[in-house]
């Protein structure tokens, strides 16, 4: 079982709003990560949590905040966003977070700024 | 500054025939290898790795080669599926489990 879960599957949220996209994964795995993807790009690395500790912070913007409740669940609450922050928020998991453990991802959370 | 990069940003394989996606990278710290296909509104599905002790890993259709001294990494699918048909992205991590993904290659495969 390599599942990665993440709800919601889209999100619509104004501006002013605050929201939030869950994460959770039953596989035992200590490294968490949130990646976001633009259209026809790569995905890219915001955040990583390695035994429920923020490890990296690709130097997002504030109005995203991971948190990481426990081994199991990750979040990233969003407040005051901005039209370019409409992505696809990917969710993914890796046994540990060293090299050579592979990193399981999500289906996404397809988030629109209006 | 690009540090996995797939020069074929598309690519059309008879089904049946083998298919052959390309990946460099510049990055001499890189140590581990991964390709992921990704269907449109998904997340990236993972499919085969290979660490850069090695030079090549099979998994049923799928093979990585990786040529270390030309940076270069490959995966072939043999025989090639309509269901392949995918975006397909070659990634890298060294030192830490960052992955830094290449731009993709779409693959169609065509009956």
């Amino acid at each position: 079982d390599t599942e990665v879960t993440q709800t919601p599957k889209h999100l619509v949220m104004g501006m002013t709003n605050k929201k939030s996209l869950k994460c959770e994964q039953h596989m035992g795995h200590r490294a968490m990560y949130w990646y976001k993807q633009k259209a026809k790009k790569p995905p890219e690395l915001m955040f990583v949590y390695s035994y429920e500790k923020l490890s990296i912070n690709e130097s997002v913007p504030s109005r995203f905040s991971p948190e990481c409740p426990n081994s199991s669940l990750l979040n990233l609450h969003l407040h005051a966003l901005q039209p370019e922050d409409s992505a696809l928020y990917l969710c993914a998991s890796s046994q540990t977070g060293f090299t050579g453990n592979t990193i399981y991802f999500g289906e996404g959370s397809w988030l629109t700024v209006v | 500054d690009q540090q996995v990069k797939q020069n074929s940003p598309s690519l059309s394989v008879q089904e049946g025939r083998i298919s052959i996606l390309n990946c460099d990278y510049t990055n001499s710290m890189f140590d581990y290898f991964l390709w992921y296909k990704k269907y449109p509104a998904e997340g990236p599905t993972f499919l085969i790795s290979i660490s850069s002790i090695k030079d090549k890993n099979e998994d049923g259709r799928f093979t990585v080669f990786l040529n270390k001294s030309a940076k270069h990494l490959s995966l072939h699918i043999v025989p090639s599926q309509p269901g392949d048909s995918a975006v397909y992205f070659c990634a890298a991590t060294g030192g830490g489990n960052k992955l830094t993904f290449g731009t993709g290659t779409q693959l169609k495969v065509e009956l």
